[in-house]
Formats: C-alpha cells, structure tokens, sequence
C-alpha cells in the first residue's frame, strides 16, 4: 500500500538555523511529490513540487528539496529559517491510474517551532 | 493563479440541523474535487474525491449519506453535513487539480463547530 512518512512530529530550530524535513514515501513508481505548509486555521500553501527532471526543486520562501529515488525520499529544506516559518509541514505523493483516477496521500505532518 | 475559496470560513449551528460548505476554482477548472476533515494537530483525512457531473467516490468510513457531496460544475463543487452533529465538529478543506495526478490547490478551510 501506498504511504508517505514524516518521521518528526516536531522540530524545534532557533532563527537563523538551517532546517531539513524529512519525507519518505512507499510507492512501486516515482510519484508527484509536494510539500504544503499550513499555518494555523489556515489552508493549506504549497511549497513546491517534484515532477520529473532535475532532482533538486526550488519553491516559494526560500525552501528546496531534493528527490533521492534510492531512498524514496524528499526533504525538504531551508538554509536560514525565519520566525515566520514556524507552521506545519506536510509532505505530500500524488499519482494517477486508470482504475481509481487521481490519489493523493498526506504525511502526518511535522510542526516547526522557530525560536528566536 | 490556481486560487480556491471556500465559503463560509467559519460556521456555528444547532446539532441536528444541516451546513453546507462552497469550494471554488477561481481562476481555473478543477476536473476533481477534495474534501478533506483535518481535526486539530492531525493530518488532513481525504472524505472524498468529486468529478464534475458525476457522483462522489468516498472513502471508506466516510457516510456518504450525512456528506453530501456536489460537484455541478467545473468550477463549484458542495459539502452538505446533514443532520449535525457535535463530532461533526471540525476543519473541512477542499482541494481542486486540473487532473493528471497534477497538483492540488487548496481552499483557505471551513471551522464547523456543532452545539
């Protein structure tokens, strides 16, 4: 079956500190592969997302992530996090067949707690 | 682009009595509908997935009869909580793609609070 870890429930980093999210997925084939941050009672914003092509993505406020096919994952990442970053972060697979049409599945989600 | 609303944001009513919740593709036609029930520090839990002009495909555990779910046009699809209750109570999102496996974009979520 079809799954998408988030091993940290929660990560506590100080301003300024790099960060590194991590997201395995369990899929026969590569999948879509996306990252959402949601800040509280708020929908949900994506981050970015990984397709096909160039394995290290780049998206929106500073963050990338990178595919690693070998070890089915896709952290995410940020080199100097910011007060406002703290959030939730979920790591996210979509994918197509003929038979169930589009499927997307949701990691458990890691909260970031920035400290000043 | 790629813009989703919800309305209402928020939403308090009597338990027992009926909600319905809007979601809207602003600026582009969503070939399938999400609804998703996130309760608090959890994960969002997909109820069920809607294309346009046809019935709902829900997941198991999610009644189809108390979640109404309509999805009349490319651009508007409705949750309808029939009879609710307080453990209905919760944070209902909705997501549209373009298909394909595309990419999701999601509305701003729905508080239902049930008294």
């Amino acid at each position: 079956a079809q799954s998408v870890t988030q091993p940290d429930i929660h990560i506590t980093v100080s301003e300024g500190a790099s960060l590194e999210l991590r997201c395995n997925y369990s899929y026969g084939a590569t999948p879509y592969l996306f990252w959402y941050v949601q800040s509280p009672g708020q929908g949900l914003q994506l981050l970015l997302k990984y397709f096909s092509g160039d394995t290290l993505v780049q998206g929106i406020k500073g963050f990338e992530a990178e595919f690693k096919r070998s070890q089915s994952s896709f952290n995410l990442r940020k080199p100097s996090v910011h007060w406002s970053d703290a959030a939730e972060y979920f790591c996210a697979v979509g994918f197509r067949t003929r038979v169930t049409g589009n499927q997307f599945y949701f990691g458990t989600g890691t909260s970031l707690t920035v400290i000043p | 682009g790629a813009v989703v609303s919800q309305h209402p944001s928020w939403v308090i009513c009597k338990s027992g009595t009926s909600v319905k919740i809007e979601c809207r593709s602003l600026d582009f036609q969503a070939t399938t509908m999400f609804w998703y029930r996130q309760f608090p520090k959890q994960s969002l839990m997909l109820m069920a997935t809607s294309n346009e002009g046809s019935k709902a495909t829900y997941e198991q555990g999610v009644e189809k009869d108390k979640f109404l779910i309509n999805h009349a046009s490319l651009t508007l699809s409705t949750l309808t909580v029939t009879s609710a209750h307080p453990e209905d109570s919760s944070f209902y999102i909705c997501s549209g793609d373009r298909g394909q496996g595309e990419t999701q974009y999601f509305g701003p979520g729905t508080r239902l609070l049930v008294l």
